[in-house]
């Protein structure tokens, strides 16, 4: 079946350390996104990309980083700089020309 | 700056007991908006999209309408199974391309009690 897969469905963080958080796609879709969900607030954008080797920051991409090496592929990285990284974190494609994005299941992301 | 309120943040029904959800929207131009279901610690589910003012879809017991200013969600003789945080999002037409740059609310919460 295709669908986008994110990896870990949980995932939790020491301090100081930076995790990578997986999302892969067989969708063949070219415009993958992350975004982040906090409690009381709508979706937020962290970066985005439409192309393989290129992305650009969305609303609130301090303290995050991606990559996008395979069209399938868009990791997150929350590096040590995020202060607040606790929080749900979304990924999401979609097809070149059409609007609607389509989501993965989530991974849920616990500093402690 | 383009912006999503939905209301209410939370609504209650009985089973069989239709109402409606609000999505209302300031953007600069509207190309799409889009509704979503959210199941607790799942990811959204794509329901509509709706282009342009007058617009309507169905799916099942839901209904989407599209005016110059607002969006609602009709829900019909809802069940159970309808509970849910319901998102709307919108995307402006000063986005190029097929990217889903989407605004979104924060969502209704809807219960539904047998």
């Amino acid at each position: 079946d295709g669908g986008i897969t994110q990896s870990p469905k949980y995932l939790f963080r020491k301090e100081g350390q930076n995790v990578t958080l997986s999302c892969e796609q067989n969708l063949n879709h070219d415009a993958m996104y992350w975004y982040r969900q906090d409690p009381g607030q709508g979706l937020r954008l962290i970066y985005y990309s439409q192309i393989v080797n290129d992305f650009q920051k969305g609303d609130i991409a301090e303290g995050y980083s991606v990559s996008r090496e395979k069209k399938e592929s868009f990791p997150l990285t929350v590096t040590s700089a995020q202060k607040n990284p606790t929080a749900f974190y979304l990924c999401a494609s979609s097809i070149t020309g059409r609007p609607e994005a389509f989501f993965g299941q989530g991974t849920r992301l616990t500093v402690v | 700056e383009d912006q999503v309120t939905q209301s209410p943040e939370a609504l209650r029904l009985q089973e069989g007991e239709s109402s409606s959800l609000n999505c209302s929207y300031t953007v600069s131009g509207l190309r799409g908006l889009f509704w979503y279901r959210q199941d607790p610690g799942k990811g959204p589910e794509f329901l509509f999209t709706l282009y342009s003012a007058g617009e309507e879809k169905e799916k099942e017991r839901l209904k989407a309408t599209l005016t110059k200013k607002e969006s609602f969600l009709h829900i019909t003789a809802p069940k159970p199974e309808d509970s849910a945080t319901y998102l709307c999002a919108v995307q402006a037409l000063n986005y190029g391309g097929s990217q889903g740059n989407l605004i979104f609310g924060k969502g209704t919460k809807l219960s539904v009690k047998p």
